[in-house]
C-alpha cells in the first residue's frame, strides 16, 4: 500500500505564481488535512476535510483554497504564492472524522519555497 | 492562542538516559492526547495516545504520563537510543475539531 501520496515532492515558485498540490490516499480513509511545518512552529492545519464533499478552515487558511475532489484525493492551491507560504506541506488520512480521534497518516511532505 | 505548549524545543540524552518532553493545553474539552514521532524527510507517525480517563499508559519504552487537574501531560523514553533520535510532537483534539499539535521537540541521544 502507498499509502498518503504527495506531489509534488519540491517546488520552487516566484511570487504571485500559483500551483497546486497534490494529495491521494489509498486506505478509504473519510478524512483528509492539509498541514503546513515551519521551523519552530509545529505543524499547523491549513484545511481539513471531514468526509467527501466538505471542507472546513483551519488555524493558517489564509492564501489557500482546497478541493476534495472524491474520497481519495484532497488538493491544495496556492493562487497567489507569497514568500511567508515558504514551508513544508504534509497531507494526512484518518479513517474516522475530524475530532473522532482517529490517527493520522502522512504523506512525506511536499517542500515548497517561494522566491 | 497557542491551544497546546510543549517543551523543551530541544534535548540532548545520552544513550540509556531517559528523555521526557511536556505538553500543557488550556481547553478543557480536549479528549485525546497523541504523541506523534518524525524523522527527518519523513512525515509524522503516531507513536503513542492516551484519554483523559486514566493517569499513564506505556508502550515498550514509552510512556505517556498525564495529570488532568494540571492539565498537563507527558512523553516519557526510558533507556533511550540513538534511533529514537527524532522530532517528537504532542497533540491534542476534541470531538468535531481537527488535531491541534505542539511545536515540537527534537531529541537527539548521543552514543
Amino acid at each position: 500500500n502507498a499509502g498518503v501520496t504527495q506531489t509534488p515532492k519540491f517546488q520552487v515558485l516566484k511570487t504571485g505564481q500559483s500551483m497546486t498540490l497534490q494529495c491521494a490516499q489509498d486506505m478509504n480513509h473519510n478524512s483528509m488535512y492539509w498541514y503546513r511545518q515551519d521551523p519552530g512552529m509545529g505543524l499547523r492545519l491549513i484545511y481539513y476535510s471531514a468526509s467527501e464533499g466538505t471542507t472546513d478552515k483551519g488555524e493558517v487558511p489564509n492564501g489557500y483554497n482546497v478541493s476534495r475532489l472524491n474520497k481519495r484525493e484532497f488538493s491544495l492551491r496556492l493562487e497567489s504564492a507569497a514568500p511567508s507560504q515558504t514551508s513544508v506541506y504534509f497531507c494526512a488520512s484518518s479513517l474516522r472524522a475530524a475530532g473522532n480521534t482517529g490517527e493520522l497518516f502522512f504523506g512525506e511532505g511536499s517542500r515548497l519555497t517561494v522566491l | 492562542q497557542q491551544q497546546v505548549k510543549q517543551s523543551p524545543q530541544s534535548l540532548i540524552v545520552q544513550k540509556g538516559g531517559i528523555s521526557i518532553i511536556n505538553c500543557a493545553y488550556e481547553n478543557t474539552a480536549f479528549d485525546y492526547f497523541p504523541w506523534y514521532q518524525q524523522f527527518p524527510g519523513k512525515g509524522p507517525a503516531l507513536l503513542i495516545a492516551i484519554r483523559p480517563d486514566v493517569s499513564e499508559k506505556k508502550e515498550g519504552r514509552f510512556t505517556i504520563s498525564f495529570n488532568k487537574s494540571a492539565k498537563q501531560f507527558s512523553l516519557h523514553i526510558m533507556d533511550s537510543q540513538p534511533g529514537d533520535s527524532a522530532t517528537y510532537f504532542c497533540a491534542a483534539s476534541t470531538t468535531g475539531t481537527a488535531l491541534i499539535f505542539g511545536k515540537g521537540t527534537t531529541l537527539s541521544v548521543s552514543s
